[in-house]
């Protein structure tokens, strides 16, 4: 079983369609969670940071649960722009990140 | 300000033969990282350095090694490369522990034949 799993998708949405992605970890001792964002043939970049009360950055919220070791993205009014694959990562002692296979999204006019 | 660069871009190797991938940063990040990426399994840590002249194992270190004996630059080295470390190899930096972001350079294909 992988330590991160994610729904591979391709999720295909509408512009302004909401749409959730999830992320399980199977380490209780993770300590830092992270949404990153990669673009086809480029580097991946952080999205937003995920704290346990939930945060939100314009129309991207994150939130964690870590009693059931799962972690969210949901965003609202999706652009075209949006489209992109969505990393879930997971750290445990400050240097072992593990990511997720990521999660497509394409989203259509 | 170029941030995290990687060199070379591209590059074909035959089996057995040897290269080093060099990964340069000016931010004055303490931590650096190398990671592979293959489809269907996300980045896997290869190896990382906490500091100038210090190095350590990630998840996948078998088949490289690394050095980090300038700040600004962190080397991972194919002794003898295989078809398996075909893959697209990306470096970062982070400035120190805990939440700071981690930058990435814009990553090395490998295809090794």
């Amino acid at each position: 079983r992988k330590e991160v799993e994610q729904d591979p998708g391709p999720f295909n949405v509408p512009e302004g369609a909401t749409v959730a992605f999830n992320c399980t970890y199977s380490n209780s001792a993770s300590q830092s969670f992270f949404w990153y964002r990669q673009d086809c043939r480029k580097e991946p970049k952080l999205l937003m940071s995920v704290y346990s009360s939930g945060n939100e950055d314009g129309r991207f919220t994150a939130q964690l649960n870590r009693a059931s070791q799962y972690i969210s993205l949901l965003i609202r009014d999706s652009k075209l722009s949006d489209s992109a694959t969505y990393l879930c990562v997971v750290t445990y002692n400050n240097n072992d990140m593990r990511f997720g296979a990521g999660t497509r999204l394409t989203v259509k006019p | 300000n170029a941030g995290v660069t990687q060199t070379p871009k591209f590059r074909v190797l035959k089996t057995g033969q040897s290269m080093t991938l060099l990964c340069a940063q000016d931010m004055n990040h303490e931590y650096m990282y190398w990671y592979r990426q293959d489809p269907g399994m996300g980045l896997r840590l290869i190896h990382y350095s906490v500091g100038e002249g210090t190095t350590a194992k990630g998840e996948v270190p078998d088949g490289y090694n690394v050095s980090r004996l300038k700040k600004q630059n962190f080397l991972l080295g194919l002794e003898s490369a295989a078809p398996s470390q075909t893959s697209v190899y990306f470096c970062a930096s982070r400035k120190g522990a805990g939440t700071d972001t981690q930058y990435f350079g814009p990553g090395t294909r490998l295809t090794v034949l």
